[in-house]
């Protein structure tokens, strides 16, 4: 059973608009979470974390939300561009363990 | 440049013949990882390794095998592949623990097996 789920696997955003990436896990003792994004025939780059002593991080465009009680997090990038096009995943770990636990990935898809 | 080195890149063999995918970073990283991903799974890990001669299994080691004889290569090793082993892998290293800070991605290697 997936302990990390990502419900969409698509997303279709106008430029300039926000997008809004969704992940929720059942894991009670995950307590570290991670965003990557990904390109076609490239790997895996990593692109924002927050831990649980945390609600919120911002890092320019993008920001991650955790509720803890909801086991839900969100990537929201705003505003969306083109580039941003690509697979999202999210990931947890628990404890300072250097297992990570991945989402099956959302494609977005930033339209001009 | 700083980046995570995986050969080959694409790679198609037969059932039961002995494969080994190359993974090298050249960023002195202690911590690496190998994960295969597959579609709606995400990325799984497989194994990962904490430095020199210390490895420990991820969520699916079934029918790998890793070394980490040095501290920049981490070789992963199918003795016996089987088709349910065709996926997309990737390598990763980090320097301060792959699941609390930035981990650093191989382009990926392509295998199916048939």
């Amino acid at each position: 059973d997936q302990q990390v789920k990502q419900n969409s696997p698509s997303l279709s955003v106008q430029e300039g608009r926000i997008s809004i990436l969704n992940c929720d896990y059942t894991n009670s003792m995950f307590d570290y979470f991670l965003w990557y994004k990904k390109y076609p025939a490239e790997g895996p780059t990593f692109l924002i974390s927050i831990s649980s002593i945390k609600d919120k991080n911002e890092d320019g465009r993008f920001t991650v939300f955790l509720n803890k009680s909801a086991k839900h997090l969100s990537l929201h990038i705003v505003p969306s561009q083109p580039g941003d096009s690509a697979v999202y995943f999210c990931a947890a770990s628990e404890n300072a363990g250097n297992m990570l636990t991945f989402g099956g990935g959302t494609r977005l898809m930033v339209k001009p | 440049e700083a980046q995570v080195t995986q050969n080959p890149r694409y790679l198609i063999t037969v059932t039961g013949k002995k494969l080994t995918v190359t993974c090298s970073q050249n960023m002195n990283h202690e911590y690496m990882s190998w994960y295969r991903q597959d579609p709606g799974l995400g990325l799984r890990q497989i194994y990962y390794s904490m430095n020199v001669e210390v490895t420990d299994k991820g969520d699916v080691p079934e029918g790998y095998k890793v070394s980490r004889k040095e501290k920049r290569n981490f070789p992963l090793i199918l003795e016996s592949p089987s088709p349910n082993q065709t996926s997309l892998y990737f390598c990763a290293s980090g320097d301060r623990g792959l699941a609390r800070t930035e981990a650093f991605f191989g382009q990926g290697t392509r295998l199916t097996v048939v």
